[in-house]
């Protein structure tokens, strides 16, 4: 099925560094998503970006829809133990309830 | 405001058989999608309803369908179940089409 592509796949950084990840698209998308999955869980939404250009923050959080309305990232600042987990980018086109997905980024934190 | 549940949480069934997997959106929600996650092929969209109607469905065999209820809760069958089957579903509630998705926990159903 079709899916974003999101880089990198995984990270392993120390407590307190920034992490940033990304997902591309050949298609446009209207809407990127956010999420973060924790095992046995359900993805939950982190910040939800609906306009070209759009700059959001949540707590520690920032995403970005990109202009082209191709690509987003997420900046996590000064991570901690709890950021641990898969984060997964997702796009919906207009009209169109079908989010599709990017392959997640596993986050690792080393102590 | 009780967010997204799903039942059961767990399942294990064998194959030919069948499955019902239920979901309960957020309250108000009226959109309800659902979604497979396997190791291999990542999220893939199954299909969604809104007032009780099929909008918009997934690259899936007829195996599996769904349904909506008038109070919104929401059901997916799949019948003659194969291993491939085996994966997490997961239902997703939102407000209206275009609006952030709200997951529930998931089921996991696995087939022997």
């Amino acid at each position: 099925g079709q899916q974003l592509n999101q880089s990198p796949q995984s990270m392993f950084i120390q407590e307190g560094e920034d992490v940033s990840m990304n997902c591309t698209s050949s298609s446009i998308f209207n809407t990127w998503l956010w999420y973060k999955q924790d095992p046995g869980e359900g993805p939950v939404l982190l910040i939800a970006l609906y306009k070209a250009g759009e700059l959001t923050s949540n707590g520690r959080l920032t995403a970005q829809f990109g202009i082209t309305r191709k690509d987003s990232f997420l900046n996590i600042s000064a991570s901690i133990p709890s950021d641990v987990g898969i984060y997964f980018c997702a796009g919906q086109g207009q009209g169109a309830q079908k989010l599709v997905f990017g392959q997640g980024t596993r986050l690792t934190i080393n102590p | 405001k009780a967010g997204v549940t799903q039942t059961p949480r767990y399942l294990i069934k064998t194959r030919g058989q069948q499955v019902t997997l239920s979901c309960s959106p957020i309250s108000g929600h009226r959109s309800v999608s659902w979604y497979q996650q396997t190791p291999g092929q990542g999220l893939q969209f199954l299909f969604e309803y809104f007032s009780e109607t099929q909008r918009n469905k997934g690259n899936f065999p007829g195996r599996f369908s769904g349904r909506q209820f008038s109070n919104s809760r929401s059901e997916m069958n799949v019948s003659t179940l194969e291993l491939g089957d085996s994966a997490l579903y997961l239902c997703a509630s939102s407000l209206e089409q275009g609006s952030g998705q709200f997951f529930g926990p998931g089921t996991r159903l696995t087939v022997l």
